[in-house]
């Protein structure tokens, strides 16, 4: 079936430092692939995506390229700042079998940025 | 992209009782979903809501324990019943916009059974 793997948090960093996510996932077909972030006390926000191979996701500084070869999807942001401090999941719409257009999540990472 | 209303945002029950969820959207969807977010959890999906029939659950939710309405495209309720501290969690309700958009979730809804 489909699946989604992140890497295992909690990740803390200071300011200004160097962020990697890592995902990948399984899948049937070409998925289109997501990142949400949810902060303290909120409900999810969608943060990038991709539909198809090779694309870059971006936003807030954050990117994300779909790399089909190594299937995955990993998170990066040149210079994280304490507001970043949220959960990060990645997901992903199933393009089809049974599940078609339902979305499977990581498990999801918890970011803390200090000052 | 649409914009969901979630109500309520939270609220505290007693067990044995039961919570109704609602959610609206400010234009018409095909597709709502309801999620449940476990404490330190990721999102499982519970259901799809469909429009005019029987909503579709996923494997180990049921309709007697989380009966969904969908009277039209742009509203949605989620009945958490017959509550247990198990069901204490973040409820959210979220939509699909098309073939090649992400989802948009609501700010959902933080239930502590005691």
């Amino acid at each position: 079936g489909n699946s989604v793997t992140q890497m295992e948090g909690p990740v803390t960093l200071s300011e200004e430092a160097f962020l990697t996510i890592n995902c990948t996932y399984t899948a049937t077909g070409y998925p289109s692939l997501f990142w949400y972030v949810q902060y303290p006390g909120e409900g999810l926000q969608l943060l990038l995506k991709a539909t198809k191979a090779d694309d870059k996701g971006s936003n807030k500084g954050f990117e994300a390229t779909y790399r089909k070869e190594t299937t995955s999807f990993h998170l990066e942001k040149g210079s994280v700042q304490v507001s970043d401090s949220a959960v990060y999941f990645c997901a992903l719409i199933n393009a089809g079998g049974t599940s078609y257009g339902k979305l499977t999540f990581g498990q999801g990472t918890i970011l803390t940025v200090h000052p | 992209s649409a914009v969901i209303s979630q109500k309520p945002s939270r609220d505290i029950c007693q067990r044995g009782t039961s919570l109704t969820i609602q959610c609206q959207v400010d234009s018409q969807v095909t597709m709502m979903f309801w999620y449940r977010q476990q404490p330190g959890q990721s999102l499982t999906l519970i259901a799809t809501a469909n429009q005019g029939s029987e909503a579709t659950y996923e494997s180990g939710f049921v309709i007697d324990k989380f009966p969904i309405s969908r009277p039209n495209l742009t509203f949605s309720t989620l009945t958490v019943s017959n509550m247990s501290p198990e069901d204490s969690s973040i409820y959210l309700c979220s939509v699909r916009e098309g073939a090649g958009y992400g989802y948009t979730f609501g700010s959902g809804t933080r239930l502590t059974v005691v």
